[in-house]
């Protein structure tokens, strides 16, 4: 069981706008920076977010991240069907003294 | 753009010892503004981040609460590379590893990844 808690699924249309949530705790989300990865099928996470809104270079403004007091949230506007693949949120745990990580969530794009 | 290129066996007996290298290109492992981390992932525990080693005047190492007591990574400046030992593996030990780069001590982002070796632990 993940430290940060996402729900397994999430889906939408294209078009939609959806949003992925990501709930830790005081000693993770609430005091240290969000990073968001998304993974296609035998590929390696990627960088999403960073530092809890910050896109890297190449990383369209369809996607967006936020945070507030010990939850994360990733959001996706105007969804394509390349959206569809698993998200990852993460940060540190000042607590477990190490990086931790969501257990993902699978996004649809129906 | 920093490149990084794993290698390692993907068949490791229960026991026994598994052992991956990182190898790194367009940086330095002694870069004293990156972290070199070891990530795994399997179906059963999600993204689980093993450890790193870093530089900063001196060689340091964190690990992860999971495997602390079975685990060492390791740089190596003539080679500029990194390695990952997990000793005593199980079955449970059976996933994807990656090797990856942040810059940053306090969870800065994994921005360069490695291609990831399947490890299957079995006899």
């Amino acid at each position: 069981q993940s430290v940060l808690t996402q729900p397994p699924s999430a889906s939408g249309t294209p078009g939609q706008r959806v949003a992925i949530s990501c709930s830790g705790s005081s000693s993770n989300i609430e005091i240290n920076r969000v990073n968001w990865y998304h993974q296609l099928p035998g590929t390696a996470p990627k960088l999403l977010i960073y530092d809890n809104h910050q896109r890297p270079s190449g990383v369209p403004d369809r996607f967006s991240g936020s945070k507030s007091g010990t939850s994360a949230s990733l959001a996706i506007s105007g969804l394509q069907s390349e959206d569809e693949a698993d998200y990852y949120c993460s940060t540190w745990d000042d607590s477990l003294h190490g990086v931790i990580f969501g257990g993902g969530t699978k996004l649809t794009v129906l | 753009q920093v490149q990084l290129q794993q290698s390692g066996p993907g068949l490791v007996k229960p026991s026994q010892t598994l052992s991956l290298t990182c190898a790194i290109s367009g940086d330095t492992v002694s870069n004293i503004s990156a972290t070199w981390n070891w990530i795994r992932q399997s179906p059963s525990r999600g993204l689980e981040w093993l450890g790193r080693t870093y530089y900063r005047s001196k060689w340091y190492n964190d690990y992860g609460v999971s495997v602390k007591s079975r685990i060492t990574i390791n740089p190596d400046t003539s080679k500029n590379q990194f390695s990952l030992q997990v000793n005593s593996v199980t079955p449970e030990d059976t996933a994807v590893y990656y090797c990856a780069r942040s810059e940053g001590l306090v969870n800065g982002p994994f921005e360069y990844w490695g291609q990831g070796t399947l490890v299957t632990v079995s006899s």
